[in-house]
């Protein structure tokens, strides 16, 4: 079965700190992975995708086939990261459709 | 580039009716678009697959014959709810997946309509 996991539903750091949000999958095969975000009271929008292995707003995400993960890590938050934050798989031969895990809020305190 | 819309935005309607919701890609052409559900503070959960001229894949559990799904053209989709309840009262989300050749996979979501049924 497919399926997208995010342990934590709430993070909390302080700003300058380093964040990991932890993401694992389960899937038989070569998914691809992604990260999406939702700041507050605007849509969802991609953040990072494995294939890219590109640096958005500091965010990088290293896809681990051995561990099925796809943590998301950032060495100094921003308050301005504070958002919904939701790993996403897509699998092959599916029409793109994605399989979101169940989202991680990241809280930067100043 | 890659804008989708929703209209409306919000809706309030009385239990028993029905209740359509738009989704458009304003600057591109999307063969594919999906259907979402969210609740609050929760995950999205995908409920249809829609493809322009065929009829929409529904996810296991979703009611085809409540929520209506249509694909006419490859800008627009259509869901609508129909004889909604309260419990249909949710966040519904579209996003539409490019007609160009990708590499990505990528979505672009739409900002979302609330549903409340009273």
């Amino acid at each position: 079965a497919q399926r997208v996991t995010q342990p934590e539903k709430l993070l909390s750091v302080f700003k300058g700190a380093p964040v990991e949000l932890k993401c694992n999958y389960s899937y038989s095969g070569s998914p691809e992975l992604f990260w999406y975000v939702q700041y507050s009271r605007q849509r969802l929008q991609l953040l990072l995708r494995h294939i890219s292995r590109e640096s958005i707003k500091g965010f990088t995400a290293d896809l681990n086939k051995g561990e099925t993960s796809f943590h998301l890590k950032k060495p100094f938050a921003q308050e301005e990261d504070s958002a919904m934050y939701y790993c996403a798989l897509s699998g092959q031969n599916q029409g793109g459709k994605l399989i979101f895990g169940q989202g991680t809020e990241l809280s930067v305190k100043p | 580039g890659a804008v989708v819309s929703q209209h409306p935005s919000w809706v309030i309607c009385k239990s028993g009716t029905s209740v359509k919701i738009e989704c458009r890609s304003l600057d591109f052409q999307a063969t594919t678009m999906f259907w979402y559900r969210q609740f609050p503070k929760q995950s999205l959960m995908l409920m249809a697959t829609s493809n322009e001229g065929s009829k929409a894949t529904y996810e296991q559990g979703v009611e085809k014959d409540k929520f209506l799904i249509n694909h006419a053209s490859l800008t627009l989709s259509t869901l609508t709810v129909t004889s909604a309840h309260p419990e249909d009262s949710s966040f519904y989300i579209c996003s539409a997946r490019a007609r160009r050749p990708s590499a990505y996979n990528e979505q672009f979501f739409g900002p979302g309509t609330r549903l409340t049924v009273l």
